[in-house]
């Protein structure tokens, strides 16, 4: 139990295009999503913070106009990198948090390469 | 600002060794400390938890132990194995539960090579 699902896996795009990156609760209800961006040998870096039907919460140096977040429902949560450029080029992995057990389960993350 | 710091940045263990990965943090409200686990193109997994109220918590081969008063905390792989081959992430939290759950910051990274 407890699975946390992305989609697409891979996803390469031209420069100035946007791209929509979805993460769902496959088996339980998500109070809480975190999006997380991840550069080669690097570590997670929390880009937000979203609540089901609520704005998402930005961390500092993070574009909230470029990357939308929307939570509208307790299992979907999405990304959208607008105006992408080649160096939004990263590994963008989502996280939830489960209201019943507290556990935080995270997804398998979306390689996204900007051309 | 690194709120947590991970060492080393890279691991060699012979397979059968004990991979030892250390990481210490600032912040006294930090009350959850996970070590995640992730291969290369994955989202990290969960390994194991610890909360400070315990000092030590063993799960099969990995153990984490945990110095309060020193803000320490580590991981131990027993019986390491050519699978066990990932890079490990330690992380700090601090609150578990939604209603108050606050974000997870992660260290940098311990790239662990178990050679057989």
């Amino acid at each position: 139990g407890a699975v946390v699902s992305q989609h697409p896996s891979r996803v390469i795009c031209k420069s100035g295009t946007s791209v929509k990156i979805e993460c769902r609760s496959l088996d339980f209800q998500a109070t809480t999503m975190f999006w997380y961006r991840q550069f080669p040998k690097q570590s997670l870096m929390l880009m937000a913070t979203s609540n089901e039907g609520s704005k998402a919460t930005y961390e500092q140096g993070v574009e909230k106009d470029k990357f939308l977040i929307n939570h509208a429902s307790l299992t979907l949560s999405t990304l959208t990198v607008t105006s992408a450029h080649p160096e939004d080029s990263s590994f963008y992995i989502c996280s939830a948090l489960s209201g019943t057990s507290g556990r935080m389960v995270f997804g398998p993350g979306t390689r996204l390469t900007v051309l | 600002q690194q709120q947590v710091k991970q060492s080393p940045q890279s691991l060699i263990v012979q397979k059968g060794g004990i991979s030892i990965i250390n990481c210490a943090y600032e912040n006294t409200a930090f009350d959850y400390f996970p070590w995640y686990q992730q291969f290369p193109g994955k989202g990290p997994a969960l390994l194991i938890a610890i909360r400070p109220d315990v000092s030590e918590k063993k799960e099969g081969r990995f153990t984490i132990s945990f110095n309060k008063s020193a803000k320490q905390f580590s991981l131990h792989i027993m019986d390491s194995q050519p699978g066990d081959s990932a890079t490990y992430f330690c992380a700090a939290s601090p609150r578990m539960f939604s209603g108050g759950y606050n974000k997870l910051i992660f260290g940098a990274g311990t790239r662990l090579a178990v050679h057989p």
